[in-house]
């Protein structure tokens, strides 16, 4: 069946350095993912559609400059979180669909980013 | 506005019990999907229904089964006979229908933590 990936599932990075956490749709194209971010013991949170081919659209509150999304091709979204601190650690995961009603909606396996 | 309420922050049952999670969900649209999740402390989440708002038969899947009432704007979860592997966090949330060529959203509860003790 179809699967989203994520890579890495697991990033301990330096604060202010920057780090990329890719998202793959394995099987199936796919025009717009989404970016979430889950704050512990907290519900998901959307940060972000990726549109392949054109800039991302942001949710409120979301600095897109801190939070670059990259949906180059119709399989591959990045969101590179740039200069990183320690409150931007988080779950952050991504969500795909092969069809455009968005009614099978696959999630990646969420990457686990930790700034220290 | 959309909102989906998951009332329960925490069920904490003996396994082997029955344990329903609500879900609550507020939308004007007619058409619209609701979805439920599961995510193990892994993190991952791990799909478990889609339901359609004209579909509203009760649906049954092995020890999981889903009340769905429009008239209560209710789609509940409801495990039977519950084991520790069922310890996780649930999240049940709202797709509601757009254009064809629209970008598709999930509006998410808070989630239930659901803990199954031996």
């Amino acid at each position: 069946g179809a699967v989203v990936s994520q890579h890495p599932s697991r990033v301990i990075c330096k604060s202010g350095t920057s780090v990329k956490i890719e998202c793959r749709s394995l099987d199936f194209q796919a025009t717009t993912m989404f970016w979430y971010r889950q704050f512990p013991k907290q519900s998901l949170m959307l940060m972000a559609t990726s549109n392949e081919g054109s800039k991302a659209t942001y949710e409120q509150g979301v600095e897109k400059d801190k939070f670059l999304i990259n949906h180059a091709s119709l399989t591959l979204s990045t969101l590179t979180v740039t200069s990183a601190h320690p409150e931007d650690s988080s779950f952050y995961i991504c969500s795909a669909s092969p069809d455009i009603s968005g009614n099978t909606i696959y999630f990646g396996e969420g990457s686990w980013l930790t700034v220290v | 506005a959309q909102k989906v309420t998951q009332a329960q922050t925490e069920i904490s049952v003996v396994e082997k019990e029955d344990v329903t999670l609500d879900c609550v969900y507020e939308t004007r649209d007619t058409t619209y999907y609701l979805f439920w999740y599961k995510q193990p402390p892994s993190g991952e989440l791990v799909f478990l229904i889609r339901r359609n708002s004209f579909d509203e038969q009760n649906e049954i899947s092995g020890r999981y089964s889903w009340n769905f009432q429009k008239s209560t704007s209710s789609f509940n979860f409801t495990i039977t006979a519950s084991q520790v592997v069922d310890s996780a966090v649930y999240f049940c949330a709202l797709s509601e229908a757009q254009a064809v060529d629209s970008n598709y959203q999930l509006i998410w509860g808070a989630g239930t933590k659901l803990i199954i003790k031996p």
